[in-house]
């Protein structure tokens, strides 16, 4: 089935300690988005690549940041997490951008 | 401002009783709206999407309705199960370049039996 996949499901890291999630998808769509989700609340979006051309949101901070290799794979990097980066980091992809976005199940991220 | 209101914020009921939840927005220009279902741990999946021109539509038991005028939709889950619990959020997209997608907080559902 095509679908989106996010590793790893679950991932601890340490204050301040880089930490890198990923996301690959088999529908072949062009566009790739990451979401931070906080308990209780709405996904919010991080930035989002059209094909190759990265697209940062306004208010995302300077501690995230992305590469996407191929159409298939997106990377989230936190440079130096802190306490309040703890969230669900969901990834998203579409066609184009005004078509449906199918999420992937998630990645738990804990900061000790 | 775009924004989408949801309501209730949480909802309990029990196994095999229906239930309808409510989204209002005020975005514009309109797009689409899209309902998904979010269970816990998990990332969202499309129940389902409409657009300005539909009035309802249905999913299994899951009916979701849109009001264009009054800018307001529902979702209906009809005889709910366990499995029904989860959150369900509402989306509406602007028709503007860019990715544009107003999410709701969500109404949290709990189904017991």
């Amino acid at each position: 089935d095509a679908m989106v996949i996010q590793n790893p499901r679950y991932q601890v890291t340490q204050f301040g300690k880089p930490v890198t999630l990923s996301c690959s998808q088999t529908l072949n769509h062009n566009v790739m988005y990451w979401y931070q989700q906080k308990s209780s609340q709405a996904p919010k979006l991080l930035f989002h690549y059209y094909d190759k051309d990265f697209n940062n949101e306004a208010d995302t901070p300077d501690n995230f940041q992305s590469r996407r290799p191929n159409t298939s794979f997106c990377f989230l990097d936190i440079r130096s997490p802190g306490l309040g980066d703890a969230a669900m980091y969901l990834c998203a992809t579409s066609r184009g951008t005004v078509g449906e976005q199918f999420f992937g199940p998630g990645t738990r991220l804990t900061v000790l | 401002k775009n924004q989408v209101e949801q309501s209730p914020q949480s909802l309990i009921i029990l196994e095999g009783k229906n239930c309808t939840l409510q989204c209002n927005y005020t975005v514009s220009p309109f797009s689409n709206l899209r309902w998904y279902k979010q269970d816990t741990g998990r990332g969202p999946v499309s129940l389902t999407i409409m657009t300005f021109s539909e009035n309802t539509k249905s999913n299994g038991r899951y009916t979701a309705t849109l009001d264009a005028d009054t800018k307001q939709s529902s979702l209906h889950i009809t005889a709910s199960q366990l499995s029904d619990s989860a959150s369900y959020i509402c989306v509406v997209s602007a028709r503007q370049a860019g990715t544009a997608l107003i999410f709701g907080k969500g109404t949290t559902l709990s189904v017991s039996s």
